[in-house]
């Protein structure tokens, strides 16, 4: 069973606000939501990270659903270097990062 | 500050060999992990180590080993190689892989099969 859902693909206009959404139903109360990003031929970047309460960073924002199920990444201003993938993350018992399949954005100029 | 790196780049091996990947982590972090991302997937859990120790391990035969040496650098071992090997190797390195800490990752070795 997938610890996280999101959807394959999206399409943004550059200069405009992107939100990403991730599903992850089965979360525990102590798992944290982690958001990394993937740009092509590179390692998985960091973008933010939260437990209960919304987020903000010089990167992005992120909003969790009051039940945790679900979370929200939020570019407020897509560029042409935003282009990538976007990994919803729990991290589960065991010491592992479960990162899903993740959203592939495409930045349109 | 010199961030996550790993060694070699690119490697081709045939079925049923044995190959040593290695990374270094970045300065002041002593928990390594490992993760085998194949094309078009996420990245898979491989096993941390924290202090010279095995630390979690993810739904991998026990072909994948590891190390992690005195100075936090670590390497994966795979032996007897098989076709769905094939995939790029990432390790990130973390201060303490606590759940709230954040990793970094080098930039990956990409192995090939044949």
């Amino acid at each position: 069973d997938a610890k996280t859902t999101q959807p394959n693909s999206m399409e943004s206009n550059e200069e405009e606000p992107v939100h990403l959404p991730c599903n992850h139903s089965t979360i525990s109360g102590t798992d944290y939501i982690h958001w990394y990003r993937q740009l092509p031929s590179q390692g998985p970047e960091y973008v933010i990270h939260g437990l209960t309460s919304n987020v903000n960073n010089r990167m992005a924002s992120l909003a969790i659903a009051e039940d945790r199920k679900s979370s929200t990444l939020i570019l407020h201003r897509a560029t042409l270097r935003d282009a990538a993938v976007y990994y919803c993350i729990l991290y589960l018992t065991g010491n592992q990062f479960y990162f899903g399949t993740g959203t592939s954005l495409t930045v349109i100029p | 500050e010199t961030g996550v790196t790993q060694s070699p780049t690119h490697l081709i091996k045939t079925r049923g060999q044995q190959v040593t990947l290695r990374c270094s982590s970045q300065s002041g972090h002593n928990t390594v992990s490992w993760y085998q991302q194949a094309l078009g997937q996420g990245p898979q859990f491989i096993f941390q180590y924290y202090r010279e120790e095995e630390n979690g391990r993810g739904n991998f035969p026990p072909r994948f080993s590891g190390l992690q040496f005195p100075n936090y650098s670590s390497e994966l071992n795979v032996n007897a190689l098989e076709l769905d090997d094939s995939a790029l190797y990432l390790c990130a390195s973390s201060r303490t892989g606590g759940r709230q800490e954040t990793q970094y990752f080098g930039p990956g070795t990409r192995l090939l099969v044949l």
